[in-house]
Formats: C-alpha cells, structure tokens, sequence
C-alpha cells in the first residue's frame, strides 16, 4: 500500500523557472493538500482540496497554483520559481468529507526544493 | 487568530527521564488536536488525537480546554523517541480537515 506518493524528490531550480510537484493518493481520499515546512515555522498550508473538482486557498498561496487533476491526484505549480520559496514540500490526504470522516492526515515523504 | 504554538524548539532529556512537549492553542469553535511526530528520514505520521484518549508508544496527551493545552507527555523517554514533534489542530465541524501546525519541538534523548 503506497499511502501518498510525491515526486520529485529533490529539485533544484533557477529563479524564474517553472515545475509542478505532482502528488498521489491510493487511499481513495475526498480531501488532499500541499503544505511547506519552513525551520522555525513548522507547516504552513499552501492550499487544500476538500473534494474532487474544488481547491481553495491557504494559508501561503502566493506564487502557487494547483489542480485537482481526479479524485487520486493533486499537483501544485511553480510558474516562476523566486528563492522564497526553497522549502520542503508535503503532500497530505485524509478522508474528512462533510459530514464526517476523520481528519488524520497521511503524508506523502516531501519534495526537497532549492531556488537559486 | 487560529494559532498553535509549541514554545520549545529542542528539548534534550537524558534516557529514562520523563518527557513533556508543550502545546498551547487558540481557536475559538470545536477544534480537534493532534501530534504528529517525523522521524529521522521518514514521513509525517500521527502519534496521538486527542478524541481518541489513547496511548501510543507511551505516550499520552490530555486536551485542557480551560488552558487551551495539549501537552505531550511520556513517563520514561527512549533513545528511539528522539525526533520532531508537531503540535496541530483542525475545526471539528468543518468539511476540509485542515491542519494549523505549531512550530515544531525537535525532542532528543541522549544514553
């Protein structure tokens, strides 16, 4: 069982390029989301999708799109990547739908991306 | 404002001494409040949820809704304990499941 799978790995890319994390889930999720970890700051959500066909914004939007490309993928995009935003990228899913389902969260193992 | 808060950013202990990591919030509603730990190299996983009252790996978390506190707490820390905690917490009647992480406490148990 995959859980949540992330690629790349690691990344480096210059300012200005662009690249999409992609990210999947086997657990047959409703919710998926994209959070960076930053020292110091713990997580911050980037944005979130709380079901097929819909992505909303969250905490640190700024300079990411994503997309919600079925029910097992979510991507996120760099369009122009600055040297703000070198992090550790986590992909995460859960089952919390409305009305119910549980809000434990399943990572996938984080994307290493460096801006320079 | 949502916020979490974890005021430690290491916590050093030696083997066999007790271990608390604090976690204090501030959320107005119903929130649900979670630990999740990262081991060296390896994914973020849950450790505790506080609707659960469970103990994992001897570890337990009681929710003070009065100090608006999830302290983490284990009697006897192990050398295998060793790795960051984070501190989270979601709206219990929302649909998204959206977490609010603390900063983080990077616990390590030395021999």
């Amino acid at each position: 069982n995959a859980g949540v799978t992330q690629t790349p790995k690691f990344q480096v890319l210059k300012t200005g390029q662009s690249m999409t994390l992609q990210c999947a889930q086997d657990m047959n999720h409703n919710s998926m989301y994209w959070y960076r970890q930053d020292p110091g700051m713990g997580l911050r959500l980037i944005y979130y999708s709380a079901s097929e066909g819909t992505t909303d914004k969250g905490e640190v939007p700024n300079g990411y799109n994503v997309s919600r490309l079925n029910k097992r993928e979510f991507s996120l995009r760099l369009e122009s990547a600055a040297p703000s935003q070198t992090s550790v990228y986590f992909c995460a899913s859960s089952d919390r739908f409305l009305g119910g389902g549980t809000a434990e969260a399943f990572f996938g193992q984080g994307t290493r991306l460096t801006v320079v | 404002a949502q916020r979490v808060t974890q005021p430690e950013k290491l916590l050093s202990v030696f083997k066999g001494a007790p271990v608390e990591l604090k976690c204090n919030y501030s959320y107005s509603g119903s929130p649900e409040l979670f630990w999740y730990v990262q081991y060296s190299r390896q994914r973020l996983q849950l450790l505790l949820r506080h609707i659960s009252r469970e103990s994992i790996k001897g570890f337990t978390a009681d929710l003070n809704k009065g100090e608006t506190s999830f302290h983490l707490k284990k009697p006897f820390a192990q050398e295998e304990d060793s790795a960051m905690y984070y501190c989270a917490l979601t709206n219990g009647s929302s649909n998204t499941g959206k977490l609010i992480f603390g900063q983080g406490t990077t616990l390590q148990v030395k021999p």
